[in-house]
């Protein structure tokens, strides 16, 4: 069972674009949401994490989008930078807080 | 900055033999974790400790994993009898208590474990 889908599966921008990658779920005790960055032969590094009882999280030029009624949310990154190519896993969490992941976004922003 | 460290970075071993991972936690984090990573595809959750015993296990941990936390520092994955399929990258995970930060799970950088 596919707990927590992802799209799309890759996406290329221009320095200074918008990247935006989705995310849905199907369990609904989840309520924890992080969003992790994984540069290649490394491990996931937490970038943003987000709780269903805020509609929106900003950290710089990572925003965090969560719409519990249609169990989605949402990664935007703004100005996007040659820095920020990576893939990209949104997760999510419940009681115990083991993730489950989506399958990944490839970013790669051209300069 | 603490961080999870893990060794060795890579392993390669011959089918059948057994091995073990190896993860130095954050200090005073309380929950662990091991999740594996074959290449190219998502994180796979394996397998959460706390208090010394395992809080929950997927379908992937079976009989030939084992964990343990063997002091204060080390947490330990064991894979009794390695498959060609073990071939992952193994990743290590740690979280303290609940609170502001406490839900962060903090990764290390993984073993690339390679079975021929």
């Amino acid at each position: 069972q596919q707990q927590v889908k992802q799209s799309p599966q890759s996406l290329i921008v221009q320095k200074g674009g918008i990247s935006i990658i989705n995310c849905a779920y199907e369990n609904t005790a989840f309520d924890y949401f992080p969003w992790y960055q994984q540069f290649p032969g490394k491990g996931p590094a937490l970038l943003i994490a987000i709780r269903p009882d805020v509609s929106e999280k900003k950290e710089g030029r990572f925003t965090i989008s969560f719409n519990k009624s249609a169990k989605q949310f949402s990664l935007h990154i703004m100005d996007s930078q040659p820095g920020d190519s990576a893939t990209y896993f949104c997760a999510a969490g419940a009681n115990d807080y083991k993730l489950s992941f989506g399958a990944g976004t490839t970013v790669t922003v051209r300069a | 900055e603490p961080e999870v460290t893990q060794t060795p970075s890579h392993q390669v071993t011959q089918m059948g033999q057994e091995v073990i991972l190896r993860c130095v936690p954050i200090s005073n984090h309380l929950y662990f974790y091991w999740y594996r990573q074959i290449l190219g595809q998502k994180v796979e959750f394996l397998v959460s400790f706390y208090n010394n015993e395992i809080s929950e296990k997927s379908e992937i941990f079976d009989d030939q994993f084992s964990v343990e936390r063997p002091d204060g520092s080390n947490f330990t994955l064991k894979i009794r009898s390695t498959k060609l399929e073990d071939s992952a990258m193994y990743f290590c995970a740690s979280r303290g208590v609940p609170g502001l930060a406490g839900y962060e799970q903090f990764f290390g950088p993984g073993t690339r474990l390679t079975v021929l």
